[in-house]
């Protein structure tokens, strides 16, 4: 069966300092991939989207990236994290053809 | 522009109710429409997924149906339980998985 693993937990960094959240999928090859951030009373947004290794695509200009540099690996990253940047922030995959997604456990970002 | 609602934001019932969950959205050109559960500070499961030639979707004590021409779909509990307490989250799906449309959630609280 499929799996989806995110960490950390939980992240308490001071502003300026940089940021690394990693995500890794089992059981599936070829997934797409997708970070969101859920801020309260604001719902889900999606911040990036990967249909493969390299290929990623941002749908929100912000201070923060990705990578994919494995066909199951989905980075989250930022040089230089800004107070705005706390959330709570969500991995998933899916398969192909819009067919369910599937979320990793979460990160809650505090920036301080 | 598509927007998903849910009412109400927060529900409380007692133990062995049937319920009722209720998203609706404005735009009756969907792919699909998602819903998932997530439990306090943690990811989100999906429940059940509906294609948009589809009526109806059941899985267990959850059933979840569709209706594109009034823009509505709903969520029935049967037999609630206080395990099923969380938040209940239904995304519309505009085009592919990264033209989900999110609401906000209704929070469900189930009283033993």
């Amino acid at each position: 069966s499929q799996t989806i693993h995110q960490w950390p937990a939980t992240l308490v960094q001071p502003v300026g300092s940089p940021l690394s959240l990693e995500c890794t999928v089992e059981g599936t090859s070829n997934p797409n991939l997708y970070w969101y951030r859920q801020a309260a009373g604001r719902g889900l947004q999606l911040l990036f989207y990967s249909v493969g290794i390299g290929q990623i695509s941002s749908e929100v200009p912000q201070n923060l990236s990705a990578s994919r540099p494995q066909d199951r690996q989905f980075i989250l990253s930022s040089k230089k994290l800004l107070l705005s940047d706390s959330g709570f922030y969500l991995c998933a995959w899916s398969g192909q053809y819009n067919s369910p997604l599937h979320f990793g456990n979460g990160t809650r970002l505090t920036v301080t | 522009k598509q927007e998903v609602t849910q009412i109400p934001a927060a529900l409380s019932v007692p133990e062995g109710e049937n319920l009722v969950l209720n998203c609706s959205f404005t735009d009756s050109a969907i792919y699909n429409l998602q819903w998932f559960r997530q439990d306090p500070g943690k990811g989100l499961t999906s429940l059940l997924l509906i294609q948009s030639s589809q009526r109806e979707q059941t899985s267990g004590r959850l059933n979840a149906s569709l209706d594109k021409s009034s823009g509505r779909s709903t969520l029935y509990i049967a037999a609630s339980q206080p395990g099923d307490s969380a938040t209940y989250l239904c995304a519309v799906n505009a085009g592919n998985n990264r033209k989900l449309i999110w609401g906000l959630g209704t929070s469900l609280a189930v009283n033993p």
